[in-house]
């Protein structure tokens, strides 16, 4: 079975400030991916990234940033600089490299930035 | 640029009434995903379509059922409303096979007074 832990259910900063939003996870299988999406206020879920399990590297996308860890299962995401328009909904997903490929999501971190 | 749309955005229906909620995308996609969204619990699968007329239950069918008649379209009807059915609905879909990325319709809030 498989299990995502978002921890945070809501994180408040003020604008211009880095925030880490926390994603744990756990499987059996040894190949996998894991995912992110953002949703904002108008509802729609907007893919951020995928990362397959095999892949290590850290990810950087403009202020956006991403820390993939398999020691410790946790894929956590970084956003340098926060500004209002990054607040939104944050879900990280897992899902199975076989099988149905029906992926498993987090319960979302809500993020506000404050001006 | 990809498409999923939802028949609805807003939605109020009463108790007892047959409520029916479309999906379209225009990706030719296999994979289609209902989903639910209720605050503090996050995305709960409520049924899955891998072909035309082929679904599996997800984790919380119960009280719901679907439709796939076309490879477009996916449907999510509610026999009889209930209260507790008051949430957010979200559509999703994405190639069979794959781990790609799923994309998401806009959502329908369902409220069942």
């Amino acid at each position: 079975a498989q299990k995502v832990t978002q921890a945070q259910t809501e994180i408040s900063v003020v604008e211009k400030e880095d925030v880490t939003l926390d994603c744990v996870y756990e499987t059996r299988d040894t190949t996998y991916y894991l995912f992110w999406y953002k949703q904002p206020p108008s509802g729609e879920l907007v893919f951020l990234i995928r990362r397959n399990s095999f892949d290590e590297q850290n990810e950087i996308s403009g202020r956006y940033s991403w820390n993939f860890q398999k020691s410790t299962s946790s894929f956590n995401f970084t956003i340098t600089a926060s500004q209002v328009v990054d607040s939104a909904v944050y879900f990280c997903a897992l899902s199975p490299s076989g099988g149905s490929y029906i992926p498993t999501f987090g319960r979302g971190t809500s993020l506000i930035v404050h001006p | 640029d990809v498409k999923v749309t939802q028949s609805s955005r807003y939605l109020v229906k009463r108790t007892g009434e047959k409520v029916f909620l479309e999906c379209v995308q225009d990706m030719d996609h296999e994979n289609m995903f209902w989903y639910r969204q209720d605050p503090g619990l996050g995305l709960r699968l409520i049924y899955f379509s891998y072909d035309v007329k082929m679904k599996e239950k997800g984790d919380i069918p119960e009280g719901y059922s679907v439709s796939r008649e076309k490879k477009e379209r996916f449907s999510l009807i509610l026999e009889s409303a209930s209260t507790n059915q008051t949430s957010m609905y979200l559509c999703a879909s994405n190639l069979a096979g794959s781990t790609d990325t799923q994309y998401f319709g806009p959502g329908t809030r369902l409220t069942v007074l």
